[in-house]
């Protein structure tokens, strides 16, 4: 099984600023890492697929980028809405794994 | 718009079944290319993929639950299930259901129901 291991644990950001998140991989995972929020008391809503493709509705914001076992998250600048825990799934081997979340919270 | 709502009991006591029904709405489970899926949160902590079912009939489940779990198909009302038998406190979770693509064993998943806490408690 492949674990995701994300950083930080918590990121204090203020609002307007850039918030960047990171994922590692055990093994390569190609392109094949999504990205989701969850805000407090939701259901996680996905953000960008195949490393680095926004979901539909998803703000342009919110980028992704990397391959293999290194990816990123950023987002450009922080809105109050994006204070939430961010959470990297691979599923390039079964079963798909998620990482243990990063919480972005207001500075 | 696609939409799924989970529901069944809140509370389930140990040794006991657990089970759970998710009804979509926006898409039709008879469809190809998805793949209906469950997942689950232990309180406070990350996330955990429990399996999946593709229209055919056809599941797929993570090697940690299998011996306990089965999930089930109702396409003529749109709807997915989960059983989970011999529960224990350390099922306790909120339940996800959510649409899985794009390719059987590599699932991304999209969108997710509303999530629903089940306690496993006497």
């Amino acid at each position: 099984e492949i674990v995701m291991t994300q950083s930080p644990a918590t990121l204090s950001v203020s609002p307007g600023e850039r918030a960047t998140l990171s994922c590692r991989a055990s093994h390569s995972v190609n392109n094949n890492l999504a990205w989701y929020q969850q805000r407090p008391g939701q259901a996680p809503r996905l953000l960008i697929y195949a490393a680095s493709t926004r979901a539909t509705g998803i703000p342009a914001r919110f980028s992704g980028s990397g391959s293999g076992t290194e990816f990123t998250l950023t987002i450009s600048s922080l809105q109050s809405e994006d204070f939430a825990v961010y959470y990297c799934q691979q599923y390039n081997n079964w079963p798909g794994t998620f990482g243990h979340g990063t919480k972005v919270e207001i500075k | 718009q696609v939409q799924l709502q989970e529901s069944g009991p809140g509370l389930v006591k140990p040794s006991q079944t657990l089970s759970l029904t998710c009804t979509v709405s926006g898409d039709s489970i008879s469809n190809g290319g998805s793949y209906w899926s469950w997942l689950r949160q232990h309180p406070g902590k990350g996330l955990e993929w429990i399996g999946y079912i593709y229209y055919s009939g056809n599941t797929y489940y993570n090697a940690s639950l299998k011996s306990r779990v089965a999930i089930s198909i109702d396409t003529s009302r749109n709807q997915f299930s989960l059983n989970v038998s011999s529960v224990t406190a350390a099922d306790t979770a909120v339940y996800y259901c959510a649409r899985g693509k794009p390719l059987p064993f590599q699932n991304f998943f999209d969108p997710w129901g509303q999530g629903t806490l089940v306690t496993v408690s006497s």
